[in-house]
């Protein structure tokens, strides 16, 4: 099956530092990606929809200087949480959608649980 | 607005006895359908989609949900629980000619008990 991976899959940093995640569709080739962001507890929030070669587009509310995204092949996005803060401490779970596996099908990575101190 | 309602936040069942999830939704026109299941600390994992065509989808682990366009619900089902089902479940409906963008549920937490 259609295999996505995330990178680091935990990351303790200071607060003011920026960290980077990776995601990867290891399988097959995905020119959506898209970011959510869950809290403990809760459901996943849609935080923007990566597509490969051009801009993301942010759900209301995202910042989007703050959470930077770059989809530059068709096998990874990676999202910057820049200046990060103690309130970005989140599980941050991407998925990726198989175009060739029928219509709207995402596969989701293992996530990447961020802790700013 | 788009919406998914899970009714039921937590729920505990025995293994070996049945279990149904409750997934309701808001949507103009004929969604699109998934069940999704999270571990703790894991991403998560499709059980089963429904586009068109038959309203009864079967899934992965022995799951099927019955899509239910008069109620607006797709629910989820499993006759046998095992142990290993506990988890959080969730019912996302995508937008038709959004890119595939997913509304999730608020999920519901499936415990079992011996």
């Amino acid at each position: 099956g259609a295999v996505v991976s995330q990178h680091p899959s935990r990351v303790i940093c200071k607060s003011g530092t920026s960290v980077k995640i990776e995601c990867r569709s290891l399988d097959f080739q995905a020119t959506t990606m898209f970011w959510y962001r869950q809290f403990p507890k809760q459901s996943l929030m849609l935080m923007a929809t990566s597509n490969e070669g051009s801009k993301a587009t942010y759900e209301q509310g995202v910042e989007k200087d703050k959470f930077l995204i770059n989809h530059a092949s068709l096998t990874l996005s990676t999202l910057t949480v820049t200046s990060a803060h103690p309130e970005d401490s989140s599980f941050y779970i991407c998925s990726a959608r198989d175009s060739s596996k029928g219509r709207e099908t995402q596969y989701f990575g293992p996530g990447t649980r961020l802790l700013v101190l | 607005a788009q919406s998914v309602t899970q009714p039921d936040i937590h729920i505990t069942v025995s293994e070996g006895a049945s279990l149904e999830l409750r997934c309701n939704y808001s949507y103009g026109a004929t969604p699109y359908l998934f069940w999704y299941v999270q571990s703790p600390g894991q991403g998560l994992q499709l059980l089963l989609k429904y586009f068109s065509g038959d309203t009864l989808v079967q899934g992965i682990k022995g799951f099927e949900a019955e899509f239910k366009r008069s109620q607006s619900s797709f629910n989820l089902r499993k006759p046998s629980v095992h142990w290993s089902d506990a988890a959080e479940y969730f019912c996302a409906v995508g937008e038709v000619g959004q890119g595939g963008k997913l509304i999730f549920g608020q999920g519901t937490e499936l415990s079992v008990k011996p």
